[in-house]
């Protein structure tokens, strides 16, 4: 089992939706990380979080460390939001920080 | 200003062969990070430099070692190359260490291994 899980794997959803994109991890982390990576490649660092809450525009960012759980929101969904969208947990270990990414969602929204 | 640039941007290489994969951090970052993606396996954490130092390392063999110079430029190695090590090769820059909050990422390397 990874330590860090995502679902849905895949989501596709109308223009102007609400998503949702959801991120749980089995270890303790000092931050997770939310990632946006679009067709070509190229990743782009939306969020870091540690608790709370944090919104950037449409998009925002939820984390419960006690459930070990962290959500990424879209409002007003639109078809440029389309991508993979990746969370990452920060892992301490013996002084090895480590990066843990989940698998990813592939997000497409439909004009 | 500047991105972070990556080069090369495409690679073929044979088992066997090593390969040396180049990442310019933003001007002013200290900090380096790379990172493996492949479909199998999704992104995986490889290593992280910071003042010419490795401060954490992600779960690949020996095979794969870096290093990063005083201008911040990194380079990535890979000997006795495999199949399996045919991926996307991302690095990110940051201008501290530990803080992925305010990474640019790459364009990315991508390595074919035949």
């Amino acid at each position: 089992k990874n330590e860090v899980e995502q679902s849905p794997q895949n989501l596709t959803a109308q223009e102007g939706e609400f998503i949702t994109i959801n991120c749980s991890y089995s270890v303790g982390i000092s931050a997770l990380h939310w990632l946006q990576q679009h067709p070509g490649g190229g990743i782009v660092s939306l969020f870091m979080l540690s608790s709370g809450k944090k919104k950037h525009g449409r998009l925002i960012a939820t984390i419960n460390i006690q459930e070990k759980h962290s959500s990424l929101h879209i409002t007003a969904s639109h078809p440029r939001d389309s991508a993979v969208y990746i969370c990452a947990g920060r892992i301490s270990n013996i002084g090895n920080e480590k990066l843990t990414f989940g698998t990813g969602t592939r997000l497409t929204i439909i004009p | 200003k500047a991105g972070v640039t990556q080069t090369p941007r495409y690679l073929i290489k044979t088992r066997g062969q090593q390969v040396t994969l180049s990442c310019s951090p933003i001007s002013g970052h200290r900090s380096v990070s790379w990172y493996q993606q492949t479909p199998g396996q999704g992104l995986q954490f490889l290593f992280e430099y910071f003042s010419e130092t490795q401060r954490n390392k992600g779960n690949f063999p020996g095979r794969f070692s870096g290093r990063q110079f005083s201008n911040s430029r990194s380079e990535m190695n890979v000997s006795t190359l495999e199949l399996g090590d045919s991926a996307l090769y991302l690095c990110a820059s940051s201008p501290n260490h530990g803080q992925l909050d305010g990474y640019t990422f790459g364009s990315g390397t991508r390595l074919t291994v035949v």
